[in-house]
């Protein structure tokens, strides 16, 4: 069995800067995805990054970057030039290929971030 | 809107007593889910539909939980005999592609159950 493990339940950061989020997660499987999950308050999850495990380089999506360490399983977000709309639940989730055609994700527990002003 | 929407938003209801959930996908999608996120906890995976054939269940889905997809579009979720533990949010998602990972999520139904 998969889990996914975010160890900062909270976090805060100020507009404009930089905040990462942390990500561990154990698997024994070699192919799988990484993603992270944004749920802004009271709205629908979204998807915000998505990493496949067989590429080295880091996936990028504007002002959202990851840091994946493989041998680690370490699944960091960078958000830079933070900004209000950024305010949200973050997840990090797994999930991991040959499982038929369902997309089956395993989710963390959640760090809620908060930007201020 | 033409994102996943699902109904009722919130459900309060006695112990007991019988929910229905209903989840209307994005309309050229044919997998469908459902997920459940308790409080302090991430989403956790119920069952998928492709088209209206069901093809998996989690063991967390105990007996007196029903999903159905008659036609390949709507889906609804019934709880039979609520228990204070199925208080939660339950989430539908869709998508259209095989093994992406992406999940187009509506905004949930949350229960409670007193």
């Amino acid at each position: 069995a998969q889990t996914v493990t975010q160890s900062q339940p909270e976090m805060s950061v100020q507009e404009a800067e930089t905040v990462t989020l942390s990500c561990t997660y154990d698997t024994s499987e070699n192919n799988y995805y990484l993603f992270w999950y944004k749920q802004p308050p009271s709205r629908q999850m979204i998807l915000v990054i998505r990493q496949e495990a067989y590429k080295q380089q880091n996936a990028t999506e504007n002002r959202f970057s990851v840091n994946f360490q493989k041998a680690a399983k370490s699944f960091s977000l960078k958000i830079s030039d933070s900004q209000l709309g950024d305010t949200a639940m973050y997840f990090c989730a797994f999930m991991r290929l040959n499982t038929g055609t369902a997309s089956k994700l395993t989710f963390g527990t959640g760090t809620r971030l908060q930007v201020t002003l | 809107d033409t994102g996943v929407s699902q109904d009722p938003r919130h459900k309060i209801t006695k112990r007991g007593q019988n929910v229905t959930f209903r989840c209307d996908p994005i309309s050229e999608h044919n997998r469908l889910y459902w997920y459940r996120q308790t409080l302090g906890q991430g989403p956790e995976f119920l069952t998928y539909f492709q088209n209206e054939a069901q093809l998996e269940k989690s063991r967390l889905l105990s007996d007196r939980f029903s999903a159905e997809r008659p036609k390949g579009s709507f889906s609804t979720l019934e709880i039979q005999r609520t228990e204070q533990g199925d208080s939660a949010m339950y989430l539908c998602a869709s998508n259209g592609r095989v093994n992406t990972g992406e999940l187009f999520f509506g905004e949930g139904s949350r229960l409670t159950v007193l």
